[in-house]
């Protein structure tokens, strides 16, 4: 079946290195969301596209963090100056519309040691 | 500003029983809702997705309800098993996806 692709699945990196984590949406699917799971398993909304353009970023940090989903290229999350409490698992999903039925990808571990 | 919050935030049970984890949000203008599971560093898989439209639905075990006028939605587990021991997610869909506080659910034998 179609899938979500998240990679790398673990990704370890001093405090201070920069992090890039990647999405390869279903083929089809017009939106991209990323999300960040912390400890006590809250899900943070960090920014949706629509196509390649920003749809909402209204969960995303200003500083460090930014995003990019480019033409028939994985979506990028890319982390600036990574800082201890940026430790989580990061979580890719698509979708065909904003309103349901978004198919979630494996998640991304990352730690900042 | 839509918050979701699940209650209760833990529950240890006995094999066999049957469960009620509820769901509540805040602003009742969303478009769908849906249950997940995740099982502990694991991703999420999908249990139940409710339209708005719609009252419940059914999955085996598993019935979920969803009252959007009163901002609420309750799981139903039957005839629980160690196997559904996971953390269930409720999240409700406005123009992105936003998820409960969650319910961490242990069944021992």
């Amino acid at each position: 079946g179609e899938e979500v692709a998240q990679t790398p699945k673990h990704l370890v990196r001093g405090e201070g290195q920069k992090a890039k984590l990647y999405c390869a949406p279903i083929k089809g699917h017009s939106y991209v969301f990323w999300y960040q799971q912390v400890l006590k398993n809250e899900f943070k909304f960090l920014i949706s596209f629509q196509n390649e353009n920003v749809f909402d970023e209204t969960g995303m940090p200003k500083e460090r963090f930014s995003a990019k989903c480019l033409p028939n290229s994985p979506c990028s999350l890319e982390i600036q100056a990574t800082k201890l409490e940026d430790s989580a698992v990061y979580f890719c999903a698509s979708s065909l519309t904003t309103q349901g039925g978004y198919t979630f990808g494996s998640g991304t571990r990352l730690t900042v040691v | 500003k839509q918050e979701v919050t699940q209650i209760p935030a833990a529950l240890s049970v006995p094999e066999g029983e049957n469960l009620v984890l509820n769901c509540s949000f805040t602003d009742s203008a969303i478009y769908n809702l849906q249950w997940f599971r995740q099982d502990p560093g694991k991703g999420l898989t999908s249990l139940l997705l409710i339209q708005s439209s719609q009252r419940e639905q059914t999955s085996g075990r598993l019935n979920a309800s969803l009252d959007k006028s009163s901002g609420r939605s309750t799981l139903y587990i039957a005839a629980s098993q160690p196997g559904d021991s996971a953390t269930y997610l409720c999240a409700v869909y406005t123009d992105k996806l936003i998820f409960g506080t969650g319910t961490r659910l242990q069944v021992f034998p």
